[in-house]
């Protein structure tokens, strides 16, 4: 089936910098994408989602960029801070069942 | 973690038993989902239910089973016909609404010995 993907399994960054975590989906269907965040030990949390019909969504620290064309998704955090120290997963739904299919998840870690 | 309880935490299973782990909800939501989650993999689908008395196999569901009796309950079993069930297991929720992310309880971590 349709599956969501991740470019990279692990991403350290300094803290206080800005992070980049990328989600590649094969379903063109896809019309509703959300990226969670799951902290060890712990159940995915909801970060910000983006409809199909955008391109772009911010939420506090983080925003959410949606290129349709190269069925591409992004998520940015904005000065990086320990407590962001997570796997991140992005998920995708489409059709009236409106499933999530999730990606592998990326593991960021922030550095002192 | 949002009206969603599951327990217990952890969970250690002989070979050969059948465990039922729990997942109540107090949302109202109509939807549940059971998830597993192996190590530094994603989540992979189990059993769902959109509605009382009636829920759907996911893509794995061979060794597991559930029930829907009440709204608020849906309670997996890993049944000793699955044969690698050490994983972590997550119930989620979803309102009817078309479009919203479902919600997740803390999980539980079954380990078999």
């Amino acid at each position: 089936g349709e599956s969501v993907g991740l470019h990279l399994p692990t991403l350290s960054v300094q803290e206080g910098d800005n992070s980049i975590i990328n989600c590649a989906y094969s379903n063109s269907a896809s019309d509703y994408f959300i990226w969670y965040k799951q902290e060890s030990g712990k159940g995915p949390q909801f970060i910000i989602d983006i409809r199909s019909n955008m391109d772009k969504r911010q939420g506090q620290r983080v925003t959410v960029l949606l290129n349709k064309t190269v069925k591409h998704l992004s998520l940015q955090i904005a000065a990086t801070q320990p407590g962001d120290s997570a796997v991140y997963f992005c998920a995708e739904t489409s059709g009236s069942a409106r499933q999530l299919t999730f990606g592998s998840g990326t593991q960021l870690t922030v550095l002192p | 973690d949002g009206g969603i309880t599951q327990s217990p935490k952890y969970l250690f299973r002989k070979e050969g038993q059948n465990v039922t782990l729990s997942c109540e909800q107090n949302l109202n939501h109509d939807a549940m989902y059971w998830y597993r989650q192996d190590p530094g993999q994603g989540l992979r689908l189990i059993y769902y239910s959109q509605i009382v008395n009636d829920f759907q196999k996911g893509d794995i569901a061979e060794g597991y089973s559930v029930s829907r009796e009440k709204k608020e309950s849906f309670p997996l079993t890993v049944t000793s016909a699955q044969k690698n069930p050490t994983a972590f297991y997550l119930c989620a929720t979803k309102t009817g609404a078309q479009d919203y992310g479902y919600t997740f309880g803390s999980g539980t971590r079954l380990t078999v010995v």
